[in-house]
């Protein structure tokens, strides 16, 4: 089974413009989440997407948004980036049992650096 | 305060070593707990996943979770150089996939 596949593996943006990255998901999975992956704050939760449905999310600006489409791959966009939106983006996928948090199975991140 | 406490390290053990990892957590929520596993340039892979207190064991790799005392461990027997990276434990709750990282150890384990 192909794992969580994120795109692109790397990006140089300038402060003020916008982003988006890629995720397909494991194949049968059907919650996507997103986490933020810095030196100083550790792995932060960003989002989680169900069923093209956002589930939950962490305590992040509004400039961060996602969405998930019906074949389960998601993306997320960052606007107006600053410098401290730095950082590897990672995508997880999980099955989702339904009876509490799922293991979550990794992309290889996307890293962003902002100039 | 964090809800999970994890020790950054580094920490640097000999080939061979019983490596003992650990993170204490605050909130009764977490039920389900979780170690990964980040090599540099990757993103994070499970290693182990369990639910109720006691003791889980995979190859060389053993979780033990101890909810009483809100503390998790990850013991990893006869430590090998490709064991080297770091090591995070996460936490969820009862619904959906959120899950609550430590800031990961890092191990280096010396030929």
């Amino acid at each position: 089974k192909a794992g969580v596949t994120q795109t692109p593996r790397y990006l140089i943006k300038t402060r003020g413009q916008q982003v988006t990255l890629s995720c397909s998901p494991i194949s049968g999975h059907r919650s996507v989440s997103w986490y933020q992956q810095t030196p100083g704050q550790g792995l932060q939760f960003l989002f989680e997407y169900f069923s093209e449905t956002q589930r939950n999310k962490g305590n992040f600006p509004g400039r961060f948004s996602g969405r998930q489409f019906s074949n389960s791959r998601s993306e997320m966009n960052v606007s107006t980036l600053e410098l401290g939106d730095s950082a590897l983006y990672l995508c997880a996928s999980s099955s989702d049992l339904g009876r509490g948090a799922s293991p979550l199975h990794f992309g290889n991140g996307t890293r962003l650096t902002v100039t | 305060q964090k809800e999970v406490e994890q020790d950054p390290g580094p920490l640097s053990v000999p080939e061979g070593a019983i490596v003992s990892l650990n993170c204490t957590y605050s909130n009764s929520a977490f039920q389900y707990f979780m170690w990964y596993r980040q090599y540099s340039r990757k993103g994070p892979e499970l290693l182990m996943y369990t639910y109720s207190s006691g003791n889980k064991e995979d190859g060389r790799f053993t979780a033990q979770v101890d909810k009483s005392s809100k503390y998790i461990s990850l013991f990893i027997r006869d430590s090998q150089p490709s064991d080297s990276a770091t090591y995070l434990c996460a936490m969820g709750g009862t619904s959906g996939s959120r899950l609550t990282f430590g800031e990961g150890t890092q191990l280096t384990v010396n030929p």
